[in-house]
């Protein structure tokens, strides 16, 4: 069964540093892998997926990873802003053809201004 | 990006009562929509899929009869928390998953919906 960790479960960063997020799983047969960011009491808002044969993708001043062998994922924050507080989700779909999303429990970061 | 929404935002009812919360896919068909619950500071846990035409299927620990889900339409599922308890307060949230093909289907989720039980 999959388990999804994240690490650090909370950060807090002064404005304008670069800061790395942590997400591992248990089983590397995923078909991707996929960073959320979540507000406060909102839903969810997609930030980048990663399929299973890529690398690593961009956007903007976010960088996302992914190491299948080691089961491991870091999401890249570059010249953090205080609208980057949140909480970070990290979610791996297996390859059962199921769709089902297997979420870490997220990392509560607070830019500081 | 597609759009998922969720009615209502929020409900608070007394205990015992019945709640309906519908989530909608805005501008594609959905087959396949998902039921998560979130406790507050921790993760989402999937409560079930819902497939369009067919049951839902239900993860281990979820009671199919006390959280009754329906998807009878393409745009339209509904999950509803029968004979709702304090322990039930939660924040639901859909999603709703738009095949686009070649391995580009993507997940929409919808704004989620803060149910609070007396």
């Amino acid at each position: 069964k999959q388990e999804v960790t994240q690490i650090p479960a909370a950060l807090s960063v002064p404005e304008g540093e670069n800061l790395v997020l942590n997400c591992s799983f248990t089983d590397s047969a995923i078909y991707n892998l996929q960073w959320f960011r979540q507000d406060p009491g909102k839903g969810l808002t997609s930030l980048l997926l990663i399929q299973s044969s890529q690398r690593e993708q961009t956007s903007g001043r976010l960088n996302a990873s992914l190491d299948k062998s080691s089961g491991r994922s870091t999401l890249y924050i570059a010249a953090s802003q205080p609208g980057d507080s949140a909480t970070y989700l990290c979610a791996s779909e297996g390859m059962d053809s199921s769709y089902k999303l297997i979420f870490g429990s997220g990392t509560r970061l607070l830019v500081r201004p | 990006g597609a759009v998922v929404s969720q009615h209502p935002s929020w409900v608070i009812c007394k205990s015992g009562t019945s709640v309906k919360i519908e989530c909608r896919s805005l501008d594609f068909q959905a087959t396949t929509m998902f039921w998560y619950r979130q406790f507050p500071k921790q993760s989402l846990m999937l409560m079930a899929t819902s497939n369009e035409g067919s049951k839902a299927t239900y993860e281990q620990g979820v009671e199919k009869d006390k959280f009754l889900i329906n998807h009878a339409s393409l745009t339209l599922s509904t999950l509803t928390v029968t004979s709702a308890h304090p322990e039930d307060s939660s924040f639901y949230i859909c999603s709703a998953r738009e095949i686009m093909g070649e391995g580009m289907d993507t997940q929409y989720f919808g704004p989620g919906t803060r149910l609070t039980v007396l």
